[in-house]
């Protein structure tokens, strides 16, 4: 399982573009990168998942360049209640049984 | 989405006794599921992984006697911890895996709300 490296901690105010970089220099041919946020006291959130250039749903975008060795979640406008934990994680979900190993992800801190 | 399910979602139990923890997907069938525990401003730590029909896997450390956990069907998925004590007491996540909407070629996982076990 690829190895993620993510900012410990993130400030950011009310209506800006908060932009979080992963790296995963060892990412695999199969592996996918998925995106997780978690609030206290409740189970992750699935955020978003891609392979490669970009994707775009409804809360939120994930950029991976050609070599896909990092990503980046960018959260549009945010807001006081996306101060929570972002998790990157990488792995070949392309069969079932598949194993998240989740690192310390990033605290994000969304202030007035 | 798909959504998982957990119960309890708080239990306090005494130190040498029994608790189960149930994980539910409700609207998907989920032949894998998995089981972490997160320590106070700790991230999540994989215990488990649950097959339904088959014997769990269980990472590195986790004592399989000690934490029980049984697949009976392809909804559910229990944790009991066994002779719990103290420094059992953390927050249980369970996940389940579904194929990934609109895609045929990955598949994603739902977590459920978490449990948290005190063991006084």
């Amino acid at each position: 399982l690829a190895k993620t490296t993510q900012p410990i901690s993130m400030d950011s105010y009310e209506g800006q573009e908060v932009n979080i970089t992963c790296s995963h220099n060892n990412i695999a041919t199969n592996d996918y990168i998925t995106w997780y946020q978690q609030f206290p006291s409740q189970g992750p959130r699935f955020i978003i998942q891609g392979y490669k250039t970009k994707v775009t749903n409804e809360v939120a975008s994930l950029f991976i360049p050609a070599d896909r060795k990092s990503s980046t979640l960018s959260l549009p406008r945010v807001s006081l209640s996306d101060t929570a934990v972002y998790y990157c994680l990488v792995g070949d979900v392309s069969g079932g049984y598949n194993k998240l190993i989740f690192g310390a992800g990033t605290r994000l801190a969304v202030h007035p | 989405g798909a959504v998982v399910s957990q119960h309890p979602s708080r239990v306090i139990c005494k130190s040498g006794t029994s608790v189960k923890i149930e994980c539910r997907s409700l609207d998907f069938q989920a032949t894998t599921m998995f089981w972490y525990r997160q320590f106070p401003k700790q991230s999540l730590m994989l215990m488990a992984t649950s097959n339904e029909g088959s014997k769990a896997t269980y990472e590195q450390g986790v004592e399989k006697d000690k934490f029980l956990i049984n697949h009976a069907s392809l909804t559910l998925s229990t944790l009991t911890v066994t002779s719990a004590h103290p420094e059992d007491s953390s927050f249980y996540i369970c996940s389940a895996e579904h194929r990934a909407r609109n895609k045929i070629t990955s598949y994603e996982q739902y977590f459920g709300p978490g449990t948290r076990l005190t063991v006084t």
